[in-house]
């Protein structure tokens, strides 16, 4: 069974920190997909790794998979409150499903 | 807007009756994903369905089954539930099989609360 844990559960800090959120496994993925969620929503994708050591950057949010593509991280520089949500990430494999990691909790105020 | 929809956003029973969910996926996709996401268990694959024919098979209990239609919308059947089965129940479409791979666009969810 594939299983990914993410580090940590819960996070809250104030506007203008900077975190990291990890996303581990034993298991090697094709892919890694990282997704928010808010409160009464599904979740949204943000982005989609498919290389070893690939970073990819969305506006003040970065991602980077893991060189033997097992474990990610999702770094946010100077949060602010609209990051509030849950982050979860989710292995591909060659079959068809997504394995979601635990969740993180981010809560970000003022 | 995803563009997914789902039917009925909250849903109470009681236990040991049968419900049954609904899900219209985004226009053009082919595949349904089903996942249940409880406070315990994080968000779970349940099963997937790639234009009518079942494609992936995960946690899903004996009580439960779905079906996609022609018309490529999906239902997803609760029978005797149980207490535990109180969760939240989510429908992702996706334009191919890959679920690996394609980006999943979640709709809203069901709440099943069972009393």
């Amino acid at each position: 069974t594939q299983l990914l844990e993410q580090s940590p559960q819960f996070l809250s800090i104030q506007e203008g920190e900077n975190l990291t959120v990890y996303c581990n496994s034993s298991s090697v993925f094709s892919s890694l997909q990282w997704y928010r969620q808010e409160p009464g929503e599904g979740p949204v994708l943000l982005v989609t790794v498919v290389t070893g050591g690939e970073v990819k950057k969305l506006k003040r949010l970065t991602f980077q998979f893991g060189d033997a593509r097992k474990d990610s991280s999702l770094h946010i520089t100077a949060a602010q409150p609209g990051d509030t949500g849950l982050y979860l990430c989710a292995g591909g494999s060659t079959a068809s499903k997504l394995t979601f990691g635990t969740g993180t909790r981010l809560q970000v105020t003022l | 807007d995803s563009g997914v929809t789902q039917t009925p956003k909250h849903l109470i029973t009681a236990t040991g009756q049968r419900v049954t969910l609904r899900c219209s996926p985004r226009s053009g996709d082919l595949s349904v994903y089903w996942y249940q996401q409880s406070l315990d268990q994080g968000l779970q694959f349940l099963i997937q369905y790639y234009n009518g024919e079942e494609r992936a098979k995960g946690n899903i209990l004996e009580r439960f089954s779905a079906q996609q239609f022609p018309d490529l919308h999906s239902e997803l059947n609760l029978s005797s539930l149980e207490l535990g089965d109180s969760a939240l129940y989510f429908c992702a479409s996706s334009p191919t099989s890959s679920g690996g791979r394609d980006e999943q666009f979640f709709g809203p969810g069901t709440r099943l609360t069972v009393l």
